[in-house]
């Protein structure tokens, strides 16, 4: 059974960074690209970017070009995303999901609340 | 970047009836997908390629349409299809979701 399973609820202060995981399981991990994407309280989906784990190779949506970094590590099936200089326009719920067409697995998310 | 317009904003419907939800891009696409939101949790996949349902999605669902016109439709409406709905393309950079449909029932 293919799982994706997001790290625990954050809170951190203005200006300070975190890193949200997702660990895969079930499934080939370097065959599939891994994607995230931003959901606000109450609104619609953004596409952060993505990674091919086979490779490392990245594309992101330009939005998020300066405020997000993908990373693999291979040897645990896990997926990273980093997020810098946090605001509070940087609190939502973040998906990571598994693609080839669609997107065919999501993980549960995880919520990030940036306040001081 | 390629913006999606999804209508209505929030369709009511009873249960039995048809409904249809439609997905406008501001640009030509290749193909439409479809994910199905209710509250608490992540979407799910739905329709994928313009017209092919996701496993697990009951028949009275369908999807169609071409270039810039895309929609969703239920044949007959039952309680469990109470939802939000987004269409999702990528046939150019950015990637992007249209604001969804929320489908209530009455």
């Amino acid at each position: 059974e293919v799982q994706l399973q997001q790290s625990g609820p954050e809170l951190v202060k203005p200006g300070a960074s975190v890193k949200i995981s997702c660990k895969a399981s079930g499934y080939t991990f370097t065959d599939y690209n891994m994607h995230w994407v931003k959901q606000s309280h109450g609104k619609s989906l953004e596409w952060i970017g993505y990674i091919y784990p086979y490779n490392g190779g990245t594309g992101y949506n330009q939005k998020f070009k300066s405020k997000a970094t993908l990373t693999v590590d291979n040897s645990s099936s896990t997926a990273y995303m980093e997020l810098r200089s946090l605001t509070s326009e940087d609190s939502a719920v973040y998906y990571c999901a598994r693609t080839k067409l669609l997107f065919d697995y999501w993980g549960q998310g995880t919520t990030l609340t940036v306040s001081s | 970047q390629i913006v999606l317009s999804q209508s209505p904003a929030i369709l009511s419907a009873s249960p039995g009836e048809k409904v249809t939800m439609t997905c406008r891009a501001s640009s030509s696409v290749s193909y439409m997908h479809w994910y199905q939101q209710k509250p608490g949790s992540s979407p799910k996949p739905w329709i994928y390629a313009t017209s092919n349902l996701a496993s697990g999605v009951p028949a009275r669902f369908s999807g169609s349409g071409s270039g810039t016109s895309y929609s969703l439709t239920i044949s007959r409406v039952e309680a469990e299809d109470a939802a939000t709905y987004y269409c999702q393309q990528w046939s150019s950079n950015p990637l992007t979701f249209g604001a969804g449909t929320k489908l209530e029932l009455k």
